[in-house]
């Protein structure tokens, strides 16, 4: 089955520490995101990308980082100058840079400080 | 920033009943989307409807767009157990950038009881 795929599930932070979440997608698209959910919260955009070693800066890229060097694959790291990063991530696929498209999610990573 | 508001913030009902929420935004869009969460999960899409278009049906959904109020509304009629989630719509305001960016608003926690 075509998808998104999210890793961990789970994730804890050190201070001090970067930490990687895994995004993949199996369903040919081009466009893929990542977004950050806060309790009780909608979405807000932090990275975006259109094509592969193509990446753009969303509304609160501070302190989070990207690469898209496979179409599949679009990981984020979470570095340690982001100081409140205890939220929900999610990551999206579309089919391109196109108007009038759906975005598919992946289930998401929730990421705590320990 | 967050173009889209949902309008009631939680809504209880009994199964069987439907459900209706709605969405203002406030600058012209492409299109406006709607998506569930269930609790812990991802956002799965429902519905797409364009700037030209009044309303759409997918099954139990109805989808309203009034451009000149800049309001749309989801109703979900003959409402199950299984639609309790939190409900977003999503605005596609991208002027010219060849790139959907989507903005999503804080949601409406659905309930549905037994």
């Amino acid at each position: 089955d075509g998808g998104i795929t999210q890793s961990p599930k789970y994730l804890f932070r050190k201070e001090g520490q970067n930490v990687t979440l895994s995004c993949e997608q199996n369903l040919n698209h081009d466009a893929m995101y990542w977004y950050r959910q806060d309790p009780g919260q909608g979405l807000r955009l932090i990275y975006y990308s259109q094509i592969v070693n193509d990446f753009q800066k969303g509304d609160i890229a501070e302190g989070y980082s990207v690469s898209r060097e496979k179409k599949e694959s679009f990981p984020l790291t979470v570095t340690s100058a982001q100081k409140n990063p205890t939220a929900f991530y999610l990551c999206a696929s579309s089919i391109g840079p196109l108007y009038n498209q759906p975005q598919h999610f992946g289930d998401g990573t929730r990421l705590s400080i320990l | 920033s967050q173009q889209g508001e949902e309008d009631p913030q939680a809504l209880s009902i009994q199964e069987g009943e439907n459900a209706t929420m709605n969405c203002s935004y406030k600058t012209s869009i492409n299109n406006l989307q709607w998506y569930r969460q269930n609790s812990g999960r991802g956002l799965v899409h429902l519905i797409l409807i364009r700037s030209n278009e009044r309303e759409k049906h997918s099954g139990r959904l109805r989808v309203t767009l009034d451009t000149s109020k800049k309001s749309s509304s989801l109703l979900i009629t003959a409402s199950r157990a299984a639609d309790t989630a939190s409900y977003f719509c999503a605005t596609d305001a991208s002027k010219n950038t060849g790139f959907q960016k989507l903005v999503f608003g804080t949601g409406t926690r659905l309930l549905v009881s037994p």
